[in-house]
């Protein structure tokens, strides 16, 4: 079965940096893209970048470019998204997303993770 | 790159049909056969509908049909049910390897 698992909710303070997870397993995790969403409190989905796990190969939403760093480790089948400096408006939900083979650059997501809040507040 | 536009809300009667838009420019929708829509209900992950502009994956039920015209798509819930209720995003290949969202539709089952 496939299934992306990420980590859990975090609650942070402007500033500080953080790193959240997503586990890819039951697939062969360098086969797929994956992607992550943003989802900021009662608003709607934005794409924020892909990443291929094969090579670390990534390209970012222009909206997103420098502001977060998207990551994978193909030993541990696990990709992550990054902050160096979170701010206030960084708080929001964010989902990964895996790509059919196949369909690597299109608007195709089939499995989510079930998400990863992040809370920043001072 | 601004995000795909949609009607805030949509809704219908039991049995009845419902077609949500969602427009865009000749840079995204228009310009290449590659939207999907996603159903996301209260506190869970989006769900892929349909993809390719009118494909359906497995297991999505055929009441749920897309289409296109110029800069505008649609999706279409025909034989609407109770557990249609949710919101629903369109999302298209914006060219230089980028994706959009479009702001989403909350639909009422009635």
């Amino acid at each position: 079965e496939v299934q992306l698992v990420q980590s859990g909710a975090e609650v942070k303070k402007p500033g500080e940096s953080l790193r959240i997870s997503c586990k890819g397993s039951g697939y062969t995790f360098t086969s797929n893209w994956i992607s992550w969403v943003r989802q900021m409190p009662g608003k709607g989905l934005e794409w924020m970048g892909r990443i291929d796990p094969s090579d670390s190969y990534t390209n970012y939403s222009p909206s997103f470019q420098g502001h977060v760093t998207i990551s994978a480790d193909k030993s541990v089948t696990t990709a992550y998204l990054q902050w160096r400096s979170l701010k206030a408006s960084d708080t929001a939900m964010f989902y990964c997303a895996r790509h059919p083979q196949g369909y690597s650059y299109g608007p195709i997501f089939d499995y989510w993770g079930q998400g990863t809040l992040v809370t920043v507040s001072s | 790159q601004s995000a795909l536009t949609q009607p805030p809300s949509a809704s219908g009667s039991p049995r009845q049909s419902v077609t949500i838009s969602c427009t865009g420019t000749s840079s995204d929708v228009g310009g290449y056969n590659y939207v999907s829509w996603y159903q996301q209900h209260p506190g869970k992950a989006p769900k892929l509908m349909i993809f390719e502009v009118s494909k359906r994956p497995s297991g999505v039920p055929d009441r749920f049909s897309g289409s296109k015209s110029g800069n505008t798509a649609s999706l279409t819930v025909s034989g609407l049910q109770a557990e249609d209720e949710a919101d629903y995003y369109c999302s298209s290949y914006a060219g230089s390897s980028s994706l959009v969202f479009g702001g989403g539709t909350k639909l009422t089952v009635l």
